[in-house]
């Protein structure tokens, strides 16, 4: 049972542009949303994490939009970079982080000159 | 800095070995988990301990064991590979309170022939 669904699978983006990724949760008793960031080569890493509380956080030019009600959140990169180019996990958990994480299937993004 | 090594990068494996996979961490982590990665199916978790000679199963346990009789480091078994486990297999730690917060190694693709 898949229960965090994220889209889409692979992307390209030119650089600049922004990337989109969707994430969609099933589960209410999540509230701690993070992303994770995995270069070639190596283990994924913390890139941004969204509490229920807000609607969106943002750091440097990357942005978690939230909307609880639709239960889907997503990552938002601006002015895309050939060095963002990665794969990207949302992941889903509850008790505000303190058990385990259920992760997405990963998006593969790509930035082209 | 975080460190999780992971004692090998590539393995190869016939079916029907005993396989270790060693995962070591150096921040002191009560937490320490293992995934396998596998494309369009994101991160999936086998295995995870809290404490020193504690395990959980995570959500696909079947075929492994786990060991973890230091703090600091925790071992992935798989009793008699089958080649339906060659993949990618990622070990994590985090802190007892701050399971969102993964350190992942760079991890071990094993292929079983």
């Amino acid at each position: 049972q898949q229960q965090v669904k994220q889209s889409p699978q692979s992307l390209i983006v030119q650089k600049g542009g922004i990337s989109i990724i969707n994430c969609a949760y099933e589960n209410t008793a999540f509230d701690y949303f993070p992303w994770y960031q995995q270069f070639p080569g190596k283990g994924p890493a913390l890139l941004i994490a969204i509490r229920p509380d807000v609607s969106e956080k943002k750091e440097g030019r990357f942005t978690i939009s939230f909307n609880k009600s639709a239960k889907q959140f997503s990552l938002h990169i601006m002015d895309s970079q050939p060095g963002d180019s990665a794969t990207y996990f949302c992941a889903a958990s509850h008790n505000f982080g303190n058990e385990k994480l259920t992760f997405g299937t990963g998006t593969r993004l790509t930035i082209i000159p | 800095d975080v460190k999780v090594t992971q004692s090998s990068r590539y393995l190869v494996k016939r079916t029907g070995e005993k396989v270790f996979l060693e995962c070591v961490q150096d921040m002191d982590h009560e937490n320490m988990f293992w995934y396998r990665q596998d494309p369009g199916l994101g991160l999936r978790l086998i295995y995870f301990s809290y404490d020193v000679k504690m395990k959980e199963k995570g959500d696909i346990p079947e075929g492994y064991s786990v060991s973890r009789e230091k703090k600091e480091r925790f071992s992935l078994i798989l009793e008699s590979a089958s080649t339906n486990q060659t993949s990618m297999y990622l070990c994590a730690s985090s802190p007892w309170d701050r399971q969102e917060t993964q350190y992942f190694g760079p991890g071990t693709r094993l292929l079983v022939l």
